[in-house]
């Protein structure tokens, strides 16, 4: 098994650009998180997906961030337009059924936005 | 709401010493998983351990060993005869199980490990 696979690892873009993480979860797994690291916030889940529906997307910053599953293979967290205090690491994870069966994440993206 | 909280920021111990990372946590479910993470200076997130809500007996692992009290809600991870191998962030979590389908995993804010040789 791969894994949960994310990419790219390393973004580096210029404020106001449009960037997109794609995450490709564990197959079989039903549900996808994504979280966002930074040193002053920890680790924070921005949105969380069950059978490919958002579940609970309330900790999404701002409209500036959007998040999709068009299949259960495959999510994209897009940000829009992009800014400085974006720069993070940003997870992927996914997992089967309830927490029980544990939470498989993936390397991280590190976005930094100049 | 779910919560956790690792009061220690930072902790430094030189090789050879026991440390124990504290991990306190909130929730109303009866049913509930309790996880730790280590995050090495590489970046990636490592699991180590995941303990139901039903299961209160201690586990050990090595030189891992983790204290389940249900009556003080907390969850300690301790380590003997660190090694300097052991330096990384150490991350506290919690997801609730008692509903349908799956659910988010909360995390503490970390403790820093550094290990000293």
């Amino acid at each position: 098994d791969a894994g949960v696979i994310q990419s790219p690892r390393h973004e580096v873009t210029e404020m106001g650009q449009e960037v997109t993480l794609r995450c490709k979860p564990i197959s079989g797994h039903n549900s996808l998180f994504w979280y966002r690291q930074t040193m002053m916030r920890g680790l924070e889940l921005l949105i969380y997906f069950n059978n490919n529906v958002p579940i609970d997307d309330s900790g999404m910053p701002e409209d500036r961030f959007s998040a999709k599953m068009p299949n259960a293979s495959f999510s994209t967290l897009k940000i829009q337009p992009s800014e400085p205090r974006d720069s993070a690491v940003y997870f992927c994870a996914s997992s089967f059924g309830t927490g029980g069966n544990g939470y498989t994440f993936g390397s991280g993206t590190r976005l930094t936005v100049v | 709401a779910q919560k956790v909280t690792q009061a220690q920021t930072e902790i430094s111990v030189v090789e050879k010493e026991d440390v124990t990372l504290d991990c306190v946590y909130e929730t109303r479910d009866t049913t509930y998983y309790l996880f730790w993470y280590k995050q090495p200076p590489s970046g990636e997130l490592v699991f180590l351990i995941r303990r139901n809500s039903f299961d209160e007996q201690n586990e050990i692992s090595g030189r891992y060993s983790w204290n389940f009290q249900k009556s003080t809600s907390s969850f300690n991870f301790t380590i003997t005869a660190s090694q300097v191998v052991d330096s990384a962030v150490y991350f506290c979590a919690l997801s609730e199980g008692a509903k349908r389908g799956a659910q988010k995993l909360v995390f503490g804010q970390g403790t820093r490990l550094t290990i000293n040789p």
